[in-house]
């Protein structure tokens, strides 16, 4: 099963406005990531926060992290048409002999030229 | 460029048969994971290998089978193939075997429909 809920499944917003995302996990993590996929293809590594940091910042993105509630939230300020993509994020499972990323079901932005 | 490569990128077969998907990680990666994405559905993860060896298995399916090469490519076996098995299948590769603290580099996928 899918570790991570991405919410909301979809989101369209107009260009220069903010995105903002969120990810729920169900168990403990070491470290959380957020990944972007255009339209069938590969997924870009965004940004990657550990479960001892609470935000995030990378450009125009700010990643914050609660892990009292497992929960991530990941904003895009600023949004630009190219940004249109799918959105998820990525957890490790936690302890100490994880060896794969869990992907949750991801946010489909639309940003409207 | 990711730096991690996925061959073919189509693949169209009929149900029944057998195909091979081909994955070389980044230079110098040597933990592969294998996922599989159907139609507009979040990643599935499949089996990961570190330097040659089966390092954790995720929800594949008995028909499905891989292997990691001497040279760190892997390759991705699907047989008895069915409607259902039609999906995007990645390849990522990382440089340590958990991922800890890593960031995972994708290939461009293999894009298999079964007819």
């Amino acid at each position: 099963s899918q570790q991570g809920e991405e919410d909301p499944q979809a989101l369209s917003i107009q260009e220069g406005e903010n995105a903002t995302m969120n990810c729920s996990y169900k168990t403990s993590i070491n470290n959380l990531q957020w990944y972007r996929q255009n339209s069938g293809r590969g997924l870009v590594h965004l940004i990657l926060i550990r479960s001892n940091e609470r935000e995030k910042h990378s450009g125009r993105l700010r990643v914050t992290l609660d892990t009292s509630k497992k929960s991530s939230s990941l904003l895009i300020t600023a949004s630009r048409a190219a940004d249109t993509a799918s959105y998820f994020c990525a957890t490790d499972g936690g302890g100490s002999g994880t060896y794969k990323y869990i992907f949750g079901t991801g946010t489909r932005l639309k940003v409207l030229a | 460029d990711s730096g991690v490569t996925q061959t073919p990128k189509h693949l169209i077969t009929a149900t029944g048969q057998r195909v091979t998907l081909r994955c070389s990680p980044r230079s110098g990666d040597l933990s592969v994971y294998w996922y599989q994405q159907s139609l507009d559905q979040g990643l599935q993860f499949l089996i990961q290998y570190y330097n040659g060896e089966e390092r954790a298995k995720g929800n594949i399916l008995e028909r499905f089978s891989a292997q990691q090469f001497p040279d760190l490519h892997s390759e991705l076996n699907l047989s008895s193939l069915e409607l259902g098995d039609s999906a995007l299948y990645f390849c990522a590769s990382t440089r340590t075997p958990t991922g800890l603290g890593t960031e995972a580099f994708f290939g461009q996928g293999t894009r298999l429909t079964v007819v």
